[in-house]
Formats: C-alpha cells, structure tokens, sequence
C-alpha cells in the first residue's frame, strides 16, 4: 500500500514569494492534515479535512495561508506571501476519519522542507 | 500550543540498555498516541492507548497511561541502534478532535 505522497520534498524561496504544498493521501482515507513542524518541535496541526470540508482550520493563519481539497482526496496548501518565518516542514497526514469525536491513528508523508531566504 | 510535555528532552544510551520516555498532558484526553520520527522524515505511529487503558504492549514497546496523574510513559525494551529517532506523544483531547503533539524526546542509542 503507497503511503502518504508530498511534493515537493524541498522548497527554497525569497521572502514575498508564493509557495505550494501537494499532498495524495492514503487511499479511502477520508481525513487528511497538515501540520507545520519547526526545527526541534512536535507538528501543529494547520487544517484539517474531512472528506472535502475543512473541519479545523482555527490555527490557519489566514492571511497569507490556504488550502483546498478539492473532491476529497489530494490537498494543497499556498502560502502568499512567505516571510522569513515560514521556514519550517510542512508535514501532510491522513487517517481513515474520526469516530465518536476521538482521533485515530495518523499517517504522515516525508514533508515538504520550506527554506524562506 | 502544545499540551504534552516530554521528559527528559534527550536521552543517550548504549543498545541493550532500556530507553524510558514520560509525557505529561494538562486535559482530559480520549486517547494518547506515541510516534517517531526519524532525522528528515515523517512520523510513524507506534502505539494508541485509550483513556480506559492503563498499560499496552506491542513487541518491544511498553506503553503506561495514569489518567488521574495526566502522564504517560513510553519504555523500549533491549534498545537497538535503529531505535535512534525523536519519539513524540500526541494527546487526542476529549474536548475536541484534534491531536495535540509534544516536543518530544531525542533518543540516541549507540552501539
């Protein structure tokens, strides 16, 4: 079974530049994440999806992120403009989908390395 | 913000000696999950205990939950080099579905 896909696996841009991040989740994975790591810190989760709608996208900043998943399955995450604080990992995560409220386990991609020069 | 705390930050040891990890939480949680990852590369599930659970085991891996002390702990048994990675736990809070990551844990074991 093919696990989580992300391209690209690193990104070098100038500050004010716009960026993009693919994820492919696992197939019949309806809940799909992204997470952003900094250096020697555990993932914060950005957004999260079932199926199509954004479910949890409180900690999105909304300025200068997005996100989409269009029909349910691969996701892209833009930053417009990227500023220097933007550097980090950029990790994709998907599972089958929330029972009962309660979170199930979670399969993440290699991430995408995000430089902002 | 992050609601688990990992101690210790490292830990280095020679393989065959046990590696224990704590994590504590601040709320009350449906379940709590530990992951690893390796330098450079995503995380890998290792274990879920849920909140009615008190001890779980999967091969080398010892995991304990004490709900009315909020903390857990993640013990590797007769450690191997490969075991080398950054091991993280991940609280599911009951107020909400969302994974809440520490800062996790770097474990060195040398051979």
């Amino acid at each position: 079974e093919a696990g989580v896909v992300q391209s690209p696996r690193y990104k070098i841009i100038e500050k004010k530049q716009p960026v993009a991040f693919w994820c492919n989740p696992i197939s019949g994975h309806n809940t799909l994440y992204w997470y952003l790591q900094n250096l020697g810190q555990g993932p914060e989760l950005l957004i999260r999806y079932e199926n199509e709608e954004a479910v949890d996208d409180s900690q999105l900043p909304k300025d200068r992120f997005s996100a989409e998943r269009l029909k349910g399955v691969d996701s892209t995450l833009k930053i417009q403009p990227a500023e220097l604080g933007d550097s980090a990992v950029y990790l994709c995560a998907s599972s089958l989908g929330s029972v009962a409220g309660a979170t199930d386990t979670q399969y993440f991609g290699p991430g995408t390395r995000l430089t902002v020069l | 913000s992050q609601q688990g705390e990992e101690d210790p930050q490292a830990l280095s040891i020679q393989e065959g000696e046990n590696a224990t990890m704590n994590c504590s939480y601040k709320t009350s949680i449906n379940n709590l999950q530990w992951y690893r990852q390796n330098s450079g590369r995503g995380l890998v599930h290792l274990i879920l205990i849920r909140s009615n659970e008190r001890e779980k085991h999967s091969g080398r891996l010892r995991v304990t939950l004490d709900t009315s002390k909020k903390s857990s702990s993640l013990l590797i048994t007769a450690s191997r080099a490969a075991d080398t990675a950054s091991y993280f736990c991940a609280t599911d809070q009951a107020s909400g579905s969302r994974l809440t990551f520490g800062e996790g844990t770097q474990l060195t074991v040398n051979p």
